[in-house]
């Protein structure tokens, strides 16, 4: 069984520019979530897209937007790219909900570099 | 406001030491979860345990073991006899109903088990 994977692996872009980040989810999931995580920090929550649409979002700015096609993959893009979002970007996964919060399974990451 | 607090930065043991990592929680919620997931230096966040509100018997999984006490916001992660193996960041995240489905991680405890 797969679990959730990302692409690319690493990528370098400079300031001003956009990068889309891709997620295939472990089989059986439905809802895909987003996390940045700087250096020496834990992971802060982007947004989660369910049913192709933006379910919730954390405190981004829109510079960052996300799409989920109907095989429950998804892409995250950012626009503008400024140093500061230099980061590991995490994907994860969960099952469709049963009742309370269901465990996500992360990818994992592509590191991001801006120059 | 929803909060996880891992005072512990960096702890160093020798293998065989048993070791305590401590997560402290900030909710106002009743209904919430409760995760710990190991970060090996691949980057990916690899899940450990969940444990909702209403449960807080506490746990063992070989030598992994966890504490869950909500008299003082607490849900500690016990490895005993460590081995080089276990070395990562480990992070503590907490999910309530106010926060929707993200997880609120904390910054992480760095453990590193020398032979």
């Amino acid at each position: 069984d797969a679990g959730v994977t990302q692409s690319p692996t690493h990528l370098i872009k400079t300031r001003g520019q956009q990068v889309t980040l891709r997620c295939s989810p472990k089989s059986g999931h439905d809802t895909v979530s987003w996390y940045q995580q700087a250096l020496g920090q834990g992971p802060q929550f982007i947004f989660q897209y369910y049913e192709e649409e933006e379910r919730q979002r954390g405190n981004f700015p829109d510079r960052f937007s996300g799409h989920q096609f109907p095989n429950y993959s998804s892409e995250l893009n950012v626009n503008a790219l400024l140093l500061g979002d230099s980061a590991l970007y995490l994907c994860a996964s969960s099952p469709p909900l049963a009742g309370g919060q269901e465990t996500q399974y992360f990818g994992p990451g592509t590191r991001l570099l801006v120059l | 406001a929803q909060k996880v607090t891992q005072a512990q930065t960096e702890i160093s043991v020798v293998e065989k030491e048993d070791v305590t990592l401590d997560c402290v929680y900030e909710t106002r919620d009743t209904t919430y979860y409760l995760f710990w997931y190991k970060q090996p230096p691949s980057g990916e966040l690899v899940f450990l345990i969940r444990r909702n509100s209403f449960d807080e018997q506490n746990e063992i999984s070989g030598r992994y073991s966890w504490n869950f006490q909500k008299s003082t916001s607490s849900f500690n992660f016990t490895i005993t006899a460590s081995q080089v193996v276990d070395s990562a960041v480990y992070f503590c995240a907490l999910s309530t109903n106010q926060a929707g489905t993200a997880l609120i991680f904390g910054k992480g405890t760095t453990l590193s088990v020398s032979s």
